[in-house]
């Protein structure tokens, strides 16, 4: 079936370090590929979003590429912020599936200053 | 839009009790979720609606539990009874398309 596995956290970095968390993917189909963020105390939000391979979902800074040859979607940062500590997620969408998605376990991310 | 509005925020209760979490999702969208999200097992799905209608309660870990949405406005998830460990933080996440809108969440302390 569908599923997302992405890297094990915590990841710990340094203000203005670079981040990558890693994203991989098994679906049948084409689905779209997003990740969302969830603050302390909060639910998840969307971050970004791609539908078609090679496409690139971006926001506040954040950046990942839909690889359908590698069956990839890695989170990137060139410089992230203590405000950028939170959990992600990645997710896919389940092709006929009543907007359901499919969620990794998530990422912690601790940025210190 | 206010968003997906869940309530309470928080509950606490004594085990053997019943409780009822409460969502309103966003107006149109026509797909409702109840996710649970604890330290050990992550984040669960445990039920989804369509158009009101229950598509999949294969999440749903107990008879225990029973969640129902009688309109496009509202759900609720029960637990009766409630045990310790049905601790958790409870999420209500609404869609239109394939992105989903989540709610603050419930948090539920059993005692």
């Amino acid at each position: 079936g569908d599923s997302v596995t992405q890297m094990e956290g915590p990841v710990t970095l340094s203000e203005e370090a670079f981040l990558t968390i890693n994203c991989t993917y098994t679906a049948t189909g084409y689905p779209s590929l997003f990740w969302y963020v969830q603050y302390p105390g909060e639910g998840l939000q969307l971050l970004l979003k791609a539908t078609k391979a090679d496409d690139k979902g971006s926001n506040k800074g954040f950046e990942a590429t839909y690889r359908k040859e590698t069956t990839s979607f890695h989170l990137e940062k060139g410089s992230v912020q203590v405000s950028d500590s939170a959990v992600y997620f990645c997710a896919l969408s389940v092709q006929g599936g009543y907007n359901k998605l499919i969620f990794g376990a998530g990422t912690r991310l601790a940025v210190h200053p | 839009d206010a968003g997906v509005i869940q309530s309470p925020r928080h509950e606490v209760t004594e085990m053997g009790q019943e409780v009822t979490l409460r969502c309103k999702p966003i107006s149109g969208h026509n797909s409702l979720f109840w996710y649970r999200q604890t330290m050990m097992r992550g984040l669960e799905l445990l039920i989804y609606f369509n158009n009101n209608v229950p598509i999949d309660d294969s999440g749903m870990p107990e008879d225990r539990f029973s969640a129902k949405m009688p309109n496009a406005s509202f759900s609720t998830l029960k637990i009766q009874p409630s045990e310790p460990r049905d601790s958790a933080v409870y999420f209500c996440a609404s869609s239109n398309r394939d992105r989903q809108y989540f709610g603050p969440g419930t948090r539920l302390t059993v005692l």
